[in-house]
């Protein structure tokens, strides 16, 4: 069935540097897309959305970008700090209903 | 901002035993939500709500789930004999409904684990 799942389970940065984290979506259908950050304990907390009629969006230090060609999603988060430090979900829309595909998640270390 | 909330934060039961995980949604929300999350993994849909009823329900939604808006704020989740696998995180979420694609918001959830 359909699937969205990231390529790296783990990303380690330094503080102040940018970080670009990978997803991989196989429902070409799919018109909407959202990442989600979830800090442990906690449930997942909207960071940015995209549509599919988009290429890119840009939020508050964070970008999303779309490559529906590849069927590809990443989240930039620039200039990274501590309080970034969290488990990154990339979500899709799963038809009528709206019920999110999510997945697997990747856990982002900031190093002071 | 409003938020969505739940209650209780952690749950500790028999297996066997009914379950009653409680929501309270977003106020101008019209679409609900239940999610669960097995440690380490991803967040999986359960089920789908709206106008009162299920509009959509997963494989993992079988004849022991149910769910319930019990007045005009609540949103339940009821496991009616629990099993050791159904220990997880679970999330409601709800969101708008202005015709168009909208984000999801979810609670805090609550963490059920089945002994």
């Amino acid at each position: 069935g359909e699937s969205v799942g990231l390529h790296l389970p783990t990303l380690s940065v330094q503080e102040g540097d940018n970080s670009i984290i990978n997803c991989a979506y196989s429902n070409s259908a799919s018109d909407y897309f959202i990442w989600y950050k979830q800090e442990s304990g906690k449930g997942p907390q909207f960071i940015i959305d995209i549509r599919s009629n988009m290429d890119k969006r840009q939020g508050q230090r964070v970008t999303v970008l779309l490559n529906k060609t590849v069927k590809h999603l990443s989240l930039q988060i620039a200039a990274t700090q501590p309080g970034d430090s969290a488990v990154y979900f990339c979500a899709e829309n799963g038809g009528a209903t709206n019920k999110l595909i999510f997945g697997t998640g990747t856990l982002l270390a900031v190093q002071p | 901002e409003p938020e969505v909330t739940q209650t209780p934060s952690h749950q500790v039961t028999q297996m066997g035993q009914e379950v009653i995980l409680r929501c309270v949604p977003i106020s101008n929300h019209l679409y609900f939500y239940w999610y669960r999350q097995i440690l380490g993994q991803k967040v999986e849909f359960l089920v789908s709500f709206y106008n009162n009823e299920i509009s959509e329900k997963s494989e993992i939604f079988d004849d022991q789930f149910s769910v319930e808006r019990p007045d005009g704020s609540n949103f339940t989740l009821k496991i009616r004999s629990t099993k050791l696998e159904d220990s997880a995180m679970y999330f409601c979420a709800s969101r708008r409904d202005t015709g168009g694609l909208e984000t999801q918001y979810f609670g805090p959830g609550t963490r059920l684990l089945v002994l």
